[in-house]
């Protein structure tokens, strides 16, 4: 149990052009999704939160308008890159919690996106 | 806000010894203490967590120690093997949100 996954799981573009990146919990509904950025031998950087039907909530120096975060659904949320420059280029990971902040600790990520922008 | 340090950022072991890894936080508040393991390429996998109202827990081969008072924990794994090579990450979160803030990671390398 406690599945999720991720698509694309690598993913070329070019400069300029918008990339989506999908997460999905697959045997459980996640009330809460989070997405993470990852630089090569680096911890994992919160991008932001988001909670079903409503807005995300960013980290501080996260842009909300280069990082669309969606999540429509108890068991999708999606990330868009937009205007993607070769800085954007990493490795983006989700991650998924069941049920509401005061009933539910665990995360459990996805496999991760590699996007590189040529 | 939470500062979580971890310890060390590489650990090379022989096949069949232990290995230790140790984290410190700040935040007396946080009550919630999960252990990722990461294979290259692939997502964290929880493999290990602690509530701040227990001391120790373990799993098969895998145990986490907690001490509130010093505010640090600890992984401990037994009896290695060359599959348990990974980065390991440890994090501490606390009620409200549960969002953790993660240690740097240990490379953990089991020599055959």
């Amino acid at each position: 149990g406690a599945v999720v996954s991720q698509h694309p799981s690598r993913v070329i573009c070019k400069s300029g052009t918008s990339v989506k990146i999908e997460c999905r919990s697959l045997d459980f509904q996640a009330t809460t999704m989070f997405w993470y950025r990852q630089f090569p031998k680096q911890s994992l950087m919160l991008m932001a939160t988001s909670n079903e039907g409503s807005k995300a909530t960013y980290e501080q120096g996260v842009e909300k308008d280069k990082f669309l975060i969606n999540h429509a659904s108890l068991t999708l949320s999606t990330l868009t890159v937009t205007s993607a420059h070769p800085e954007d280029s990493s490795f983006y990971i989700c991650s998924a919690r069941e049920g509401t902040s005061g009933t539910s600790y665990e995360q459990y990520f996805g496999p991760g996106t590699r996007l590189t922008v040529t | 806000g939470e500062n979580v340090e971890q310890h060390p950022s590489t650990l090379s072991v022989q096949e069949g010894d232990s290995a230790v890894i140790k984290c410190t936080y700040s935040d007396s508040a946080s009550n919630y203490f999960p252990w990722y393991k990461q294979e290259l390429g692939k997502g964290p996998q929880l493999i290990i967590d602690i509530r701040s109202n227990v001391g120790e827990k373990k799993d098969q081969r895998i145990a986490v120690t907690l001490n509130k008072t010093a505010k640090h924990f600890s992984l401990h794994i037994t009896e290695t093997q060359p599959e348990d090579s990974a980065v390991y990450f440890c994090a501490a979160s606390k009620g409200g949100s549960y969002i953790p803030t993660f240690g740097r990671g240990t490379s953990l390398i089991v020599h055959p």
